[in-house]
C-alpha cells in the first residue's frame, strides 16, 4: 500500500497550459524529490527538498518549479507546457534521520503527455 | 565519471527458473547500493540495501550480492513467478554530500513467462 500518493496518474494536455502535479506523503518524511523517467531510460532528479521551505534542483535542467509550504505535500508546476515535457514524473520521500541508509518511498508517478 | 551499468537489459525467462541480474558501478566514494523492482506503470519498490561492509542481502526470494573491491552486485532471483515481471534498477549512493546523490542504472526489464 502506497504511503506517498501522485495526483493525476495519466495527464493529456495542450501546449501552454500551466500544470501543477501533487504529491503528498502521511510518513512525516523531511526529503523529497521529484524525479523524471523516460522509457528505457534511468531516473533523472530534478527537484528536491530537506524541508518546509527548502528546495533545490537537481542534476537535470528542468523548467519547472516546486514548493514545500507544509511537510507532506510538494507540488511541481509547469507554467507553460511544452512537447518537450512529455515525461513520467515520479515523487520521492526519504527520512531526515540517517538517511543515507534508507530506501526513498516513491509513488507511482504521473505519465504527462503535451501535444 | 560516476555511472551505474546494468546488464542484460532485457531477459526472458520461464516459470519456475532462477535468474541474476548484473550491476558494476564507477561510483565513489561509496555508501550503499540498492535494489529497486518497477513494476510497469508504477513507481520503484525498494528490494534491498546494502553498505560496503555487507555483501550478501536476501528479502524473500531475492538475493543480493556486494563486492566492493571489484565494484560489482548481483541480484539472483529464485523460483520465479510471473509476478517477478518488471524492470529492476540498480542504485548507488555516495558520500560526496549530505544529500547522499543517487546514481541510477536504466534497468533490467524482466519477464517471466508461464
Amino acid at each position: 500500500e502506497a504511503d506517498i500518493y501522485q495526483t493525476p496518474r495519466y495527464l493529456v494536455i495542450g501546449t501552454g497550459k500551466k500544470i501543477t502535479l501533487e504529491c503528498s506523503q502521511t510518513m512525516g518524511h523531511d526529503k523529497m524529490y521529484w524525479y523524471q523517467q523516460d522509457p528505457g531510460m534511468e531516473l533523472h532528479l530534478i527537484h528536491y527538498s530537506y524541508g518546509v521551505n527548502s528546495t533545490e534542483k537537481g542534476d537535470l535542467s528542468s523548467e519547472s518549479t516546486v514548493s514545500r509550504i507544509r511537510t507532506e505535500h510538494f507540488p511541481l508546476t509547469l507554467e507553460s507546457a511544452r512537447p518537450s515535457h512529455t515525461s513520467q514524473y515520479l515523487c520521492a520521500s526519504s527520512p531526515g534521520q540517517g538517511e543515507s541508509n534508507q530506501p526513498q518511498h516513491f509513488g507511482d508517478g504521473t505519465r504527462l503527455s503535451i501535444l | 565519471k560516476n555511472q551505474v551499468e546494468q546488464s542484460p537489459q532485457s531477459l526472458i525467462i520461464l516459470e519456475g527458473k532462477n535468474c541474476t541480474l548484473q550491476c558494476n558501478y564507477t561510483v565513489s566514494p561509496f555508501s550503499n547500493l540498492r535494489w529497486y523492482k518497477q513494476d510497469t506503470g508504477r513507481g520503484p519498490v525498494s528490494l534491498t540495501i546494502m553498505t560496503f561492509s555487507e555483501n550478501t542481502k536476501s528479502n524473500g526470494r531475492y538475493t543480493a550480492t556486494l563486492d566492493a573491491d571489484t565494484k560489482q552486485s548481483s541480484l539472483h532471483i529464485t523460483a520465479s513467478q510471473l509476478s517477478d515481471s518488471a524492470s529492476y534498477i540498480c542504485v548507488v549512493s555516495d558520500r560526496g554530500s549530505t544529500l547522499g546523490r543517487l546514481y541510477f542504472g536504466r534497468g533490467t526489464q524482466l519477464t517471466v513467462w508461464p
